[in-house]
Formats: structure tokens, sequence, C-alpha cells
């Protein structure tokens, strides 16, 4: 019950395109729902995250969108860019639980020019 | 630049040997992780301290030992450590709760 589900494994992209992201929870009890950015030799950066009583969030080409009733949530990435290729990582937070982080099991994403 | 700093970033050293890794971070976050990470996985949760006390111990060998001197600081004490201990370690704070986690770039262990 605390497995947080990420798809697809891999992503292939044109320069431009819109990548997404999808992940799946069980635990009703997480309260928090954040995505991690990670390069090569770098640790994961927070790129945005997202509470349970909010169904869409943007930050500049990232959004999240949340569906409670569903279970899931997914990150797109609008115009995305060769920079953005980086594993992505979407996580759940238990605030019960010293904000016990639950990873997925990442996406590498990678952006052809 | 990452607000919460490791050192070192590389580290070798052999089965026998005792070494540390240390994590610093000038948020004023109340909490403090210790994680794990193998290649092309996620990271795995080993450690959390909580006002600067251990408050999670995810069933980590008595080999890897933290420390937590003040609300600044976070240590990993590293003894006759495992080839399959090699990873990269990584640090993260937070100020506890919901609030997200900020995570170190980490240090690269190879143990020989």
């Amino acid at each position: 019950q605390q497995q947080v589900k990420q798809s697809p494994q891999s992503l292939i992209v044109q320069k431009g395109g819109i990548s997404i992201i999808n992940c799946a929870y069980e635990n009703t009890a997480f309260d928090y729902f954040p995505w991690y950015q990670q390069f090569p030799g770098k640790g994961p950066a927070l790129l945005i995250a997202i509470r349970p009583d909010v169904s869409e969030k943007k930050e500049g080409r990232f959004t999240i969108s949340f569906n409670k009733s569903a279970k899931q949530f997914s990150l797109h990435i609008m115009d995305s860019q060769p920079g953005d290729s980086a594993t992505y990582f979407c996580a759940a937070i238990l605030g019960t639980s010293y904000g016990k982080l639950t990873f997925g099991q990442g996406t590498i994403l990678t952006v052809h020019p | 630049d990452t607000e919460v700093t490791q050192t070192p970033k590389h580290l070798v050293m052999g089965m026998t040997n005792k070494k540390s890794l240390k994590c610093e971070q000038h948020m004023g976050h109340r909490a403090m992780y210790w994680y794990k990470q193998k290649a092309k996985k996620p990271p795995e949760l080993m450690f959390v301290y909580s006002y600067e006390k251990l408050s999670i111990n995810e069933s980590v060998p008595s080999r890897f030992s933290p420390e937590c001197p003040n609300s600044s600081l976070l240590n990993l004490h590293l003894h006759a450590l495992q080839p399959e201990d090699s990873a990269l370690y990584l640090c993260a704070s937070s100020r506890g709760g919901d609030q997200p986690q900020h995570f170190g770039d980490g240090t690269r262990l190879s143990i020989l």
C-alpha cells in the first residue's frame, strides 16, 4: 500500500514536443506529491509539487495534473528541450511519518534535438 | 548549486576502513535524511532525524552509523563496509511533516 507506480520507464520525445509521465498510488493517507528531476552525477532536485486538494498546478513549462478519485497524477513537460533530458521521479509524502518519501521507479527522458 | 552540501563528493575505501560522510544545511530545516541510491533506481531511505533525534531507521546494517551533532549537520559513519554498499549516498533536509525534501548532490562511495 506504500507503493507509487510510475510509467513509462523510458520516454523519447522530439524537441518541442510534450513529455507525459504518469504515476499511481494506493495509500490515500499520502498528503503531498513532489516530482524530482535528476541529472547524472547530481542529487534529485525538486521540480514541482502538489497537494491532493488541488487538481492542477503549473510552473513554467511543467504542469502536474492530479486525479484524487483515480489516485493518479502526472507530469506534463510542454515544449520539451534537450536540456530536459534527465531521470524524473514522482513521489508521495506521508506527513505523519516524519515526511517519509515513497518514490516511483523513475522515468528516463530523452529529448532529441 | 544545492543548499544541502555533502562532502566528500567521491570516496574510495577498503572493507576494513572507517570513514565518515558529512552533510550540512543552513535552511533552518529540522528534519534531515540519509538515502542510498543505486544506479537506475530511486533513492532508498536509510535514516530520518527529526529535531536532532533519530526517528526512523529503515533496518540499516550497523556498519552504517548516523549522527546528528546539531540542527545543521548530519554525519554518516562507515565501518567494515561490503562491496554491495557501493552507491550514491544522498542527504536531504526539510521542514518536516508534509514538506518537500531538498537533496544534496551526494557522495559517490566505492568499496574495494
